[in-house]
């Protein structure tokens, strides 16, 4: 098993471009998150889904929109890049219970120029 | 805004010593976990305490928690320089589907 895959590992954007960044895990999962982590900040919940279809707002969800059409896949998109949105993307899964323990990807630095 | 504080923030020690951090937070939980984050990696799940739970053990880890005050310790015996890391207590509030992670602490232990 592959657990939490991250697509693409690293980008680099300009101000105002868009980028999808896709989640995959094979453990089926029902939970997904998305979290972005910056220096002093920790971990900050952008947006999560408790299944198939479903999408829910986290603590930080303003310039994100998520996507949960396939259970295995979880992808974030940023619309029009910001300078405040260069971190470091965490895509994490957890099984029945959204409480229970979470599964982590290995991360995608993004930096926007 | 983060549930959980670590405490302290860094801490460095020498190999075979015995490592402690400390995690406070503020409203009740169903359940406290900790993860350990290798630099430039993902997080990765250590331990889980649940509400009813007072200690839990697992390999060198010792967990405890104590409701009343709203603490968790873990403790990391005999440390290897491998324990080298980044440690996040994260926090699941009573109904939510979600955790709140703290700002994380960063252990450094030296051969």
């Amino acid at each position: 098993n592959a657990g939490v895959t991250q697509t693409p590992k690293f980008r680099v954007l300009k101000t105002g471009q868009s980028m999808t960044l896709l989640c995959a895990q094979d453990m089926n999962h029902e939970y997904m998150y998305w979290y972005r982590q910056d220096p002093g900040m920790g971990l900050r919940l952008i947006h999560y889904s408790v299944g198939e279809g479903t999408t829910a707002k986290g603590e930080v969800p303003d310039g994100y929109n998520v996507s949960r059409l396939k259970k295995q896949n979880f992808l974030l998109g940023l619309e029009s890049a910001a300078p405040s949105q260069t971190s470091v993307y965490f895509c994490a899964s957890s099984s029945y219970r959204g409480s229970n323990e979470q599964y982590f990807g290995p991360g995608t630095r993004l930096t926007v120029t | 805004s983060q549930q959980g504080e670590e405490d302290p923030q860094a801490l460095s020690i020498q190999e075979g010593e015995n490592a402690t951090m400390n995690c406070s937070y503020k409203t009740s939980i169903n359940n406290l976990q900790w993860y350990r984050q290798n630099s430039g990696r993902g997080l990765v799940h250590l331990i889980l305490i649940r509400s009813n739970e007072r200690e839990k053990h697992s390999g060198r880890l010792r967990v405890t928690l104590d409701t009343s005050k709203k603490s968790s310790s873990l403790l990391i015996t005999a440390s290897r320089a491998a324990d080298t890391a980044s440690y996040f207590c994260a926090t699941a509030q009573s109904g939510s589907e979600k955790l709140v992670f703290g700002k994380g602490m960063k252990l450094t232990v030296n051969p």
